[in-house]
């Protein structure tokens, strides 16, 4: 079945520098990939996505490009900050069926 | 626009006694949803989902049961909670047909059972 892999965390940085999460999928067709942010306490966010295979989805500084070759789509950030500190997880809609990963935590320290 | 309301905020009950958290959707019609559960520094477990009103699919076995009694209504019961139902629930909506939509997410239910 279709799945979502990604690093474990916690990662911890420090301010300015640079953020690669790595993420991977199994799925069949063509499915659509997301990340979101999910901040203490508080639902998931949509920070991007992509519908298909090279695109690229960019907010906030953070971007992430469709690798269908490699099924990745590896969050990055050049420069993080200490309030991009949260859960980050990577996600892909098949069919109107959501898959997440289990989550990246980041810690960003002034 | 459209928002995603969930109450209560946060819920501690005792074990053995029953459950009832509420999500609705406003600004759109006959979306699907969606109840997760998130365990303290887990990922999110799918638990149910729904296409339509009455329509209700399970993701898993567990002692929870999920209702749409409106379009855009959706409840997540149980008759007698266990401890292991602890954790942070999420209710999410997504339209219908369209391949590339994004699931959103309301606010969620932090749920301590003592």
């Amino acid at each position: 079945g279709d799945s979502v892999t990604q690093m474990e965390g916690p990662v911890t940085l420090s301010e300015e520098a640079f953020l690669t999460i790595n993420c991977t999928y199994t799925a069949t067709g063509y499915p659509s990939l997301f990340w979101y942010v999910q901040y203490p306490g508080e639902g998931l966010q949509l920070l991007l996505k992509a519908t298909k295979a090279d695109d690229k989805g960019s907010n906030k500084g953070f971007e992430a490009t469709y690798r269908k070759e490699t099924t990745s789509f590896h969050l990055e950030k050049g420069s993080v900050q200490v309030s991009d500190s949260a859960v980050y997880f990577c996600a892909l809609n098949n069919f109107n069926k959501f898959y997440f990963g289990s989550g990246t935590k980041l810690n960003v320290k002034p | 626009s459209q928002t995603i309301h969930q109450w209560p905020a946060t819920l501690v009950q005792p074990v053995g006694s029953p459950l009832s958290l509420e999500c609705t959707v406003e600004g759109t019609s006959n979306p699907n949803l969606y109840w997760y559960r998130q365990a303290a520094g887990r990922g999110l477990q799918l638990l149910f989902y729904s296409v339509g009103i009455g329509q209700i699919s399970s993701e898993v076995p567990q002692n929870l049961s999920a209702s749409r009694p409106q379009d855009r209504q959706f409840i997540l019961s149980s008759k007698k909670l266990l401890l292991s139902d602890s954790g942070f629930y999420l209710c999410a909506w997504s339209r219908q047909g369209v391949r590339s939509e994004t699931q959103y997410f309301g606010p969620g239910t932090r749920l301590l059972v003592l």
